[in-house]
């Protein structure tokens, strides 16, 4: 079963900032990777499937990048509604399919 | 737009059996592309893949929980259901239904639904 890892768990960002979280896998996924935003009291919702594309409807500030087991999400300037818990998961070897831990992006 | 729906009792009793169905309205179950999976997510963590089914009725299901659960399929009403048995307090979380798909992820949720289980 591959394993998904997420850092940091908790980044502390000002708006207007740059965000980078992280998402590692415990052995190659190719580029079969997506990454989810959590809101409080909502579903999540898919950003970034293939490791780069973007899903419908998001905007350009979320970018996603890496292939292999190491994998990047960059948010690249922080607007008030980007503040959640963004997940990733892997989609290679599927099912399973874990995600990971979650990073929680809060307000500096 | 697709749109997919969770329904069930809110409230379980330990030991009994959870049961949920998820609605799928704007598009097939019976689709090629996709499979249909459940995630729980306990209040306050992370979210926890259950399983999923291909419309032909291929179930797939996490290890750590397979003991247990049941996923079925009526294409002729456009759902799919969960079973799982002999539910405990770890069992308490909210339940989405998705729909997933080999090149996108998960690409449709539904809202979610809070099951607790408690006496």
């Amino acid at each position: 079963e591959i394993v998904m890892t997420q850092s940091p768990a908790t980044l502390s960002v000002s708006p207007g900032e740059r965000a980078t979280l992280s998402c590692r896998a415990s052995q190659s996924v190719s580029s079969n990777l997506a990454w989810y935003q959590q809101k409080p009291g909502q579903a999540p919702r898919l950003l970034i499937y293939g490791a780069s594309t973007r899903a419908t409807g998001i905007p350009a500030r979320f970018s996603g990048s890496g292939s292999g087991t190491e994998f990047t999400l960059t948010i690249s300037s922080l607007q008030s509604e980007d503040f959640a818990v963004y997940y990733c998961q892997q989609y290679n070897n599927w099912p399973p399919s874990a995600f990971g831990q979650g990073t929680k992006v809060e307000i500096k | 737009q697709l749109q997919l729906q969770e329904s069930g009792p809110g409230l379980v009793k330990p030991s009994e059996t959870l049961s949920l169905t998820c609605t799928v309205s704007g598009g097939s179950i019976s689709s090629s592309s996709y499979y249909w999976g459940w995630i729980r997510q306990p209040p306050g963590k992370g979210l926890e893949w259950i399983g999923s089914i291909y419309y032909s009725g291929s179930t797939y299901y996490n290890p750590s929980l397979k003991s247990r659960v049941t996923i079925s399929v009526d294409t002729s009403k456009n759902q799919f259901s969960l079973k799982l048995s002999s539910v405990t307090a770890a069992d308490t979380a909210v339940y989405y239904c998705a729909r997933e798909s080999v090149t996108y992820g998960r690409d449709y949720w539904g809202q979610g639904t809070l099951v607790t289980v408690s006496s």
